[in-house]
């Protein structure tokens, strides 16, 4: 059974470009959530969606966007980057929403030169 | 913000011995979970207790959680230098959404 699966795993962007990090979840599960891991800031969450629907959504400025396909599959946008926009962000997917563990892709790691 | 916090911050071991990292929290939860990561990759899910549990046991893991405490603890036992990483507790509340908290730094010396 595949993982989850993110693409591209690293990326180097430049100030006020923008950036679409993209994210495979397990077969079957319907939820993707996503989150930034920096080392001031620890984990924090971005977004949440269900059956192409956003359910929850971090405290992330509006540069920060996202969307769920019919097919589970997720991407998150981030426009106007900058510097403190190098993270890691990792994309986990669960069988549904309320409960449930989580299984996390490796992450992408982003570079903000 | 973090909901929960981890404590020690830093843990340094010999293999064989058990290893104990805690968790505090400060609002009800429905549910706890433990999380493992390797240096820079992704997080890897241990156990998720709920708020009506007290004690999971996954091989040579054991979890508790005390709601009256606002706490739970992680323990692992005979551990391996291959337990070398962070671990992270994450609670949820009303929403469902896990909130980490900053992580224990776990290091296992051969």
């Amino acid at each position: 059974k595949a993982g989850v699966t993110q693409t591209p795993r690293y990326l180097i962007k430049t100030r006020g470009q923008q950036v679409t990090l993209s994210c495979s979840p397990i077969s079957g599960h319907r939820s993707v959530s996503w989150y930034q891991q920096t080392p001031g800031q620890g984990l924090q969450f971005l977004f949440e969606y269900f059956s192409e629907t956003q359910r929850n959504k971090g405290n992330f400025p509006g540069r920060f966007s996202g969307r769920q396909f019919s097919n589970s599959r997720s991407e998150m946008n981030v426009s106007t980057l900058e510097l403190g926009d190098s993270a890691l962000y990792l994309c986990a997917s669960s069988v549904g929403t309320g409960g449930y563990g989580y299984t996390f892709g490796s992450g992408t790691r982003l570079t903000v030169v | 913000s973090q909901q929960g916090e981890e404590d020690p911050q830093a843990l340094s071991i010999q293999e064989g011995e058990n290893a104990t990292m805690n968790c505090s929290y400060k609002t009800s939860i429905n549910n706890l979970q433990w999380y493992r990561q390797n240096s820079g990759r992704g997080l890897v899910h241990l156990i998720l207790i709920r708020s009506n549990e007290r004690e999971k046991h996954s091989g040579r893991l054991r979890v508790t959680l005390d709601t009256s405490k606002k706490s739970s603890s992680l323990l692992i036992t005979a551990s391996r230098a291959a337990d070398t990483a962070s671990y992270f507790c994450a609670t949820d509340a009303g929403s469902y959404i896990p909130t980490f908290g900053r992580g224990t730094s776990l290091i296992v010396h051969p």
